[in-house]
């Protein structure tokens, strides 16, 4: 059972570079969520989608941008990498009526130098 | 003010010591409630639902007090594999995008 599925797990990139995160889920999950955690922090939201073809801004929308063309898919693209944005990087889904409870992917390590 | 609060810790107890966390939320319409556990550089998993009536499941106790607004987990007989950092999340009903995570309490059980 795979759950949330994410890619790359890891990645360097340099300053100025662009990159697209994939996040697949295979729980038939109406919402999906795009979370980044800094060493020592909590998570902070990015994006969310509550459906297919919907996305929402989160806590800290600026410099990245996604997209939810499939409902088992929520892509996070960054356009223009900053150092800024060196995180870890969770996907997540849940569904609506259980509680909302929230399942992980398992991260995707991106250091930009 | 942050909308869910969680002393950061660390707590360091030794084995089989029993350990209490509190997390205290503002928001008075939140319907759900979970404690996640996360490990060093992996992701949160779900440890347990929180109910009204507080809920056990085996060591963990958690536990609701709406009108103080602040949710508990309590470990008893503490292991060395409950090292962990945990993340209380409140939830307002099927709203997505309002599930608020705490930063998280860091425990380090020590032999």
């Amino acid at each position: 059972n795979a759950g949330v599925t994410q890619t790359p797990k890891f990645r360097v990139l340099k300053t100025g570079q662009s990159m697209t995160l994939l996040c697949a889920q295979d729980m038939n999950h109406e919402y999906m969520y795009w979370y980044r955690q800094d060493p020592g922090m909590g998570l902070r939201l990015i994006h969310y989608s509550v459906g297919e073809g919907t996305t929402a801004k989160g806590e800290v929308p600026d410099g990245y941008n996604v997209s939810r063309l499939k409902k088992q898919n929520f892509l996070l693209g960054l356009e223009s990498a900053a150092p800024s944005q060196t995180s870890v990087y969770f996907c997540a889904s849940s569904r609506p009526g259980s509680g909302n409870t929230i399942y992980f992917g398992e991260g995707s390590w991106l250091t930009v130098v | 003010r942050k909308e869910v609060e969680q002393d950061p810790g660390p707590f360091n107890v030794p084995e089989g010591a029993t350990v209490a966390f509190n997390c205290t939320y503002s928001n008075s319409a939140s319907q759900s409630f979970f404690w996640y556990r996360q490990d060093c550089r992996k992701e949160p998993k779900l440890l347990m639902s929180v109910y009204s009536s507080g809920n056990e499941d085996g060591r963990f106790t958690a536990q609701l007090n709406r009108a103080s607004q602040y949710i508990s987990l309590l470990i008893r007989d503490s292991k060395l594999s409950d090292s962990a950092t945990y993340l209380c999340v409140v939830n307002e009903r099927n709203n997505a995008g309002k599930s608020t995570f705490g930063d998280g309490t860091t425990l380090t059980v020590k032999p």
